[in-house]
């Protein structure tokens, strides 16, 4: 148990439409990042917020925006969405800089 | 940029046997953390070991250790007398050590089996 959550654990949506996923982090949990996972391969950096501000991106088309919350939840938003969107989304949150993220289960996304 | 590297893409290993996985990694940094991190068929990343660059001596947590070469950029993981529930995706990850949160690197992993 990594006190992490992610909602929906599931999710099918068609290509075009808007998506938004939710993690729920660890009272003072103020870094919160997330990744896509492609079926396979290893989590990909999509984008970083430390108190409710973005300060990291990885390779990530604006489509891909967030949000982070004062109640250390968070929000992925994926907007005209792509058959290529489908994976798995990993939210990671963490207390400081020299500990490891703890992850959440992660929200299965099809776009169909 | 970061890079890391898992060449074994899956591994095996007898139950009680140990087995070491694989990571190097590149990077133009003197300070930063290298992980390992499990995931088994639930999905849910699950952080096994950390180990911090400035650090000489390498982590142990239980069953697992590390063997951290800088020099080389090399960062294995030895798992003893391995168990069923060993059996997951094994993935190596690497980030900076930056005064604002950073990036996790990960490797493609290694799909370990634990035989009975």
């Amino acid at each position: 148990e990594t006190g992490v959550t992610q909602s929906p654990t599931h999710l099918i949506k068609t290509r075009g439409q808007q998506v938004t996923l939710r993690c729920s982090s660890q009272s003072g949990h103020n870094t919160v990042s997330w990744y896509q996972q492609a079926l396979g391969q290893g989590p990909q950096f999509i984008f970083q917020y430390y108190r409710e501000e973005e300060n990291g991106r990885g390779n990530f088309p604006p489509r891909f925006s967030g949000l982070q919350f004062p109640n250390y939840s968070s929000e992925l938003n994926v907007n005209a969405l792509e058959l290529d969107d489908s994976a798995l989304y990993l939210c990671a949150s963490r207390m400081d800089r020299t500990r490891g993220a703890f992850f959440g289960q992660g929200t299965r996304l099809t776009v169909v | 940029a970061q890079t890391v590297t898992q060449s074994q893409p899956e591994m095996s290993v007898q139950e009680a046997e140990t087995v070491t996985l694989s990571c190097t990694y590149d990077t133009s940094e003197s300070d930063y953390y290298l992980f390992w991190y499990k995931q088994p068929p639930s999905r849910q990343m699950i952080l096994v070991i950390r180990q911090e660059a400035y650090k000489q001596q390498n982590a142990t947590e239980n069953r697992f250790s590390v063997n951290f070469q800088k020099a080389a950029k090399s960062f294995s993981l030895k798992i003893s007398d391995s168990q069923l529930g060993d059996a997951a995706m094994y993935f190596c990850a690497y980030r900076r050590r930056e005064t604002s949160g950073s990036r996790l690197t990960f490797g493609e992993g290694t799909q370990l089996t634990v035989n009975p």
